[in-house]
């Protein structure tokens, strides 16, 4: 059964550090999200990303966070500086989009520690 | 913005019962809802997705109920067994994003 990938499975950085966490969606799928849960908190939206570009952000989604496929299997999020705020799981989801359905598979997720 | 409440927070009862999960939402604009099973420091598996135009969806023994009118989501789970123990997540779609309830955690005692 297809499945939504991750690497790494954890990564401890320091702070003002740039991360990169990547993402292998399910091949056929077209659209692409970011996701992260602090500990203890709710799952939160970050980003969708559809035909190359964003299609929505949060507000948590700032100057320091960026998206990008590089190719056609790979989906990357960028944190630019790392702050000890954004220590969190980070879940990287995707959806063939279509309308009305759209059940979002998830990844087994990014544990991202700030030092 | 829309706001996703669960209830109850946490849930424990002996194995063989009858698990009943609740789920609320304020705006009943939604393409679909999907219900989660997330495991201690893992990710999440999709279990349901309802459709805005159903009011119910089983998969083996779950059941989930949805009244869009109202905010409401109900999850079934029947015979309950020691490996359900996890926590429950609830999710709304709107505009192709995910917005979450905090999720009710489930202890199933054998």
């Amino acid at each position: 059964e297809p499945e939504v990938t991750q690497t790494p499975s954890h990564q401890v950085t320091q702070m003002g550090q740039e991360v990169i966490l990547r993402c292998v969606p399910i091949s056929n799928h077209l659209y692409f999200y970011w996701y992260r849960q602090i500990l203890g908190q709710k799952v939160e939206f970050l980003v969708s990303f559809y035909n190359n570009e964003i299609s929505e952000k949060s507000e948590i989604f700032d100057d320091q966070f960026s998206v990008e496929r590089p190719d056609g299997s790979n989906f990357t999020l960028k944190i630019r500086s790392t702050k000890l705020e954004d220590s969190a799981m980070y879940f990287c989801a995707s959806s063939n989009g279509l309308a009305g359905v759209n059940e979002q598979f998830f990844g087994p997720g990014t544990r991202l520690t700030v030092l | 913005k829309q706001e996703v409440t669960q209830i109850p927070a946490a849930l424990s009862v002996p194995e063989g019962e009858n698990l009943v999960l609740n789920c609320s939402f304020t705006d009943s604009a939604i393409y679909n809802l999907q219900w989660f099973r997330q495991d201690p420091g893992k990710g999440l598996t999709s279990l349901l997705l309802i459709q805005s135009s159903q009011r119910e969806q089983t998969s083996g023994r779950l059941n989930a109920s949805l009244d869009k009118s109202s905010g409401r989501s109900t999850l079934y789970i029947a015979a309950s067994q020691p490996g359900d123990s996890a926590t429950y997540l609830c999710a709304v779609s709107t505009d192709y994003k995910l917005s979450f309830g905090a999720g009710t955690t489930v202890t199933v005692r054998a």
